[in-house]
């Protein structure tokens, strides 16, 4: 079964400061990985989506990777800014198994 | 732009009163699914149509249903709210069964049984 870690649960740093935000999964045979933001009381809306045989993406000051042999990927955050203060989940999909996510990163991002 | 879209956004119900969410997308997509976030947890899937064929989760209540009268609009009905029905709900689409082009999820509506 798969399972989707994201260590730590929470973190508030300094405006300005470059973010590295991890997702662990124990099945590697990953179809594709996908980052969300979640504002509070809000939906979730979609950063990155990074396929199987991708190493990374990138979208404006957000950067994702992928390491599927060590079933790992890191959202890194660069110059951070107070609206980046969100929740971040990563999610996993395997095949045709349904959508696996983490349970998110809150983020503080403080002026 | 093509969006997925919840209403309403805050649903208060009574205990035991029957009520319906809503959802509607623009984006032609095949799969809609219905999630239930509850705080400070990960989004649970209750189930999912692809085209007209519904899928349920096997730990999915029989309290909750769902319709999907054609490929833009998609229900969520809980036939007799409890209180730990009180959640955030999330409508979401994909192209395709498998994901290849990612999820979209809409803006949820926070339901509150009284």
């Amino acid at each position: 079964k798969q399972e989707v870690t994201q260590i730590p649960a929470a973190l508030s740093v300094p405006e300005g400061e470059n973010l590295v935000l991890n997702c662990s999964f124990t099945d590697s045979a990953i179809y594709n990985l996908q980052w969300f933001r979640q504002d509070p009381g809000k939906g979730l809306t979609s950063l990155l989506l990074i396929q199987s045989s991708q190493r990374e993406q990138t979208s404006g000051r957000l950067n994702a990777s992928l390491d599927k042999s060590s079933g790992r990927s890191t959202l890194y955050i660069a110059a951070s800014q107070p609206g980046d203060s969100a929740t971040y989940l990563c999610a996993v999909r395997r095949g045709s198994e349904k959508l696996v996510f983490g349970k998110g990163m809150k983020l503080t991002v403080n002026p | 732009d093509a969006m997925v879209i919840q209403n309403p956004r805050y649903q208060v119900t009574q205990f035991g009163k029957p009520v319906t969410l809503s959802c509607s997308q623009t984006l032609n997509h095949n799969v809609m699914y219905w999630y239930q976030q509850k705080s400070s947890q990960a989004p649970k899937l209750l189930f999912h149509y692809y085209d007209k064929d519904f899928n349920n989760e096997a730990d999915t209540p029989d309290n909750f249903q769902s319709r999907r009268p054609n490929t833009s609009f998609c229900f969520l009905d809980i036939r007799s709210p409890g209180l730990g029905d009180a959640a955030m709900y999330l409508c979401a689409t994909s192209r395709d069964l498998v994901g290849t082009y990612g999820y979209t999820f809409g803006s949820g509506t926070r339901l509150t049984v009284v």
